[in-house]
């Protein structure tokens, strides 16, 4: 079974820092894009970032994040990254990992969520 | 890209056929993808390239449109389509979502 599953999210004050995780089964990581989303509480959906498959140094972001979160990835331990810097309280969300990119078309599947909450 | 969904709620009972709109303000040809979330939980993959079905969904959602303007319908509303409804483009990053349509029970 295809699984993603996103860890990390915690109370942190603004300015402070944070790396989210998100660990993947049931496919070959190495071969697939990824990407973060997040959405803040009451609110929609947001991307915040992607990267590209392994070998490649692709990754984009969001403006509202660029210069302050950093995308990685760990193929050696099927594992997705999020470094987020410089934490702001509009960034507090759930964050979200999910497979995919746009070259596939979609995003399939989603992990359950970590929350992010920034906050004095 | 920005996408418009409308409408932003919508009520309907058990059995109605209902229709999302979603449009981008630039064409992205069928790059366009929908999502359901139900309270508390992550959002499902329902459609992509705006008109294929993904694996395991309900043949009752169907997707159509090309360019700007885009269409979920669900073909008769069950109790567990009541949920909050996400269109996706994926045509060019940063990819947008619309701002959802929350289908609510009559």
């Amino acid at each position: 079974e295809v699984q993603v599953a996103e860890s990390g999210g915690d109370l942190v004050q603004p300015g402070g820092s944070l790396r989210l995780s998100c660990a993947v089964s049931g496919f070959t990581f190495r071969s697939y894009a990824m990407s973060w989303f997040r959405q803040a509480p009451g609110r929609g959906l947001e991307w915040v970032s992607a990267i590209g498959t392994a070998g490649t140094t692709d990754t984009f972001y969001a403006d509202s994040v660029k210069g302050r979160f950093t995308i990685s990835r760990d193929n050696s331990r099927n594992t997705l990254y999020l470094q987020m810097n410089n934490l702001r309280a509009e960034d507090t969300a759930i964050y979200y990992c999910a497979r995919g990119g746009i070259r596939l078309g979609w995003f399939d599947p989603w992990g359950q969520g970590t929350l992010v909450t920034v906050s004095s | 890209i920005q996408l418009t969904q409308s409408p932003s709620s919508l009520s309907a009972s058990v059995g109605d056929r209902v229709t999302i709109t979603c449009r981008a303000s630039h064409g992205i040809s069928t790059s366009l993808a929908w999502y359901q979330q139900k309270p508390g939980k992550a959002p499902t993959l329902l459609i992509f390239a705006a008109s294929t079905l993904q694996g395991g969904v309900p043949s009752r959602f169907s997707g159509s449109g090309s360019g700007t303007d885009f269409t979920l319908t669900i073909g008769s509303l069950q109790p567990e389509d009541f949920a909050t409804y996400y269109c996706q483009q994926l045509n060019s990053y940063p990819s947008t979502f619309g701002q959802g349509t929350r289908l609510e029970i009559k």
